[in-house]
């Protein structure tokens, strides 16, 4: 079992639909982030958390680290928030990230 | 937000031949670098650490060998692909860590925009 996992792998959803993107890890953690990466392949890192809610603009980000588990939400989607959006956790002592496998989000006009 | 470079963007090379790839840290200086690699439709696989002034730290399974990375200054890492082979093909990403909160283990990581490898 991976120790990031990430629901759902594939999600397609209208233009204006709230989406949730699901995040479940398995190890102690300092931090989580919420990276996005668009299909050219550039990677941009949208959070980073290590308790509570973070907003910025239309996307949020959630984390409750005794269940182990964050949520990205993005509010009034838009096609071009068509991405992959992949979770990644700093394991407790360690400096590198673990990757999630990622949720293929695509957002239709 | 800080910036990282990679160059080149895109490159084909010839099997055999060695290809350089340099991953920049353009507004802040980081003794950190991760190098990641991609294959289409998989997630991001670490390759290496490498750290300003010592030697990289190898994932098992990457030949330290064949993937030479150079962190000669705290702005500029290098990823040298030797003796490039088509299964060497891939989308290579770095990463410059910039830590947060005081703390080596908790940090901001910026990726650069990644060099897509195309070996012929």
């Amino acid at each position: 079992k991976n120790e990031v996992e990430q629901s759902p792998q594939n999600l397609t959803a209208q233009e204006g639909e709230f989406i949730t993107i699901n995040c479940s890890y398995s190890v102690g953690i300092s931090a989580l982030h919420w990276l996005q990466q668009h299909p050219g392949g550039g990677i941009v890192s949208l959070f980073m958390l290590s308790s509570g809610k973070k907003k910025h603009g239309r996307l949020i980000a959630t984390i409750n680290i005794q269940e182990k588990h964050s949520s990205l939400h993005i509010t009034a989607s838009h096609p071009r928030d068509s991405a992959v959006y992949i979770c990644a956790v700093i394991r407790l002592g360690a400096q590198k990230l673990v990757f999630g496998q990622g949720t293929r989000l695509t957002i239709n006009p | 937000g800080a910036v990282v470079s990679q160059h080149p963007s895109r490159v084909i090379c010839k099997s055999g031949t060695s290809v350089k790839i340099e991953c920049r840290s353009l507004d802040f200086q980081a003794t950190t670098m991760f190098w990641y690699r991609q294959f289409p439709k998989q997630s991001l696989m670490l390759m290496a650490t490498s750290n300003e002034g010592s030697k990289a730290t190898y994932e098992q399974g990457v030949e330290k060998d064949k993937f030479l990375i150079n962190h000669a200054s705290l702005t500029l890492s290098t990823l040298t692909v030797t003796s490039a082979h088509p299964e060497d093909s891939s989308f290579y990403i770095c990463s410059a860590v910039l830590p947060w909160g005081g703390s080596l283990n908790s940090y901001e990581q910026y990726f650069g925009p990644g060099t897509r490898l195309t070996v012929t």
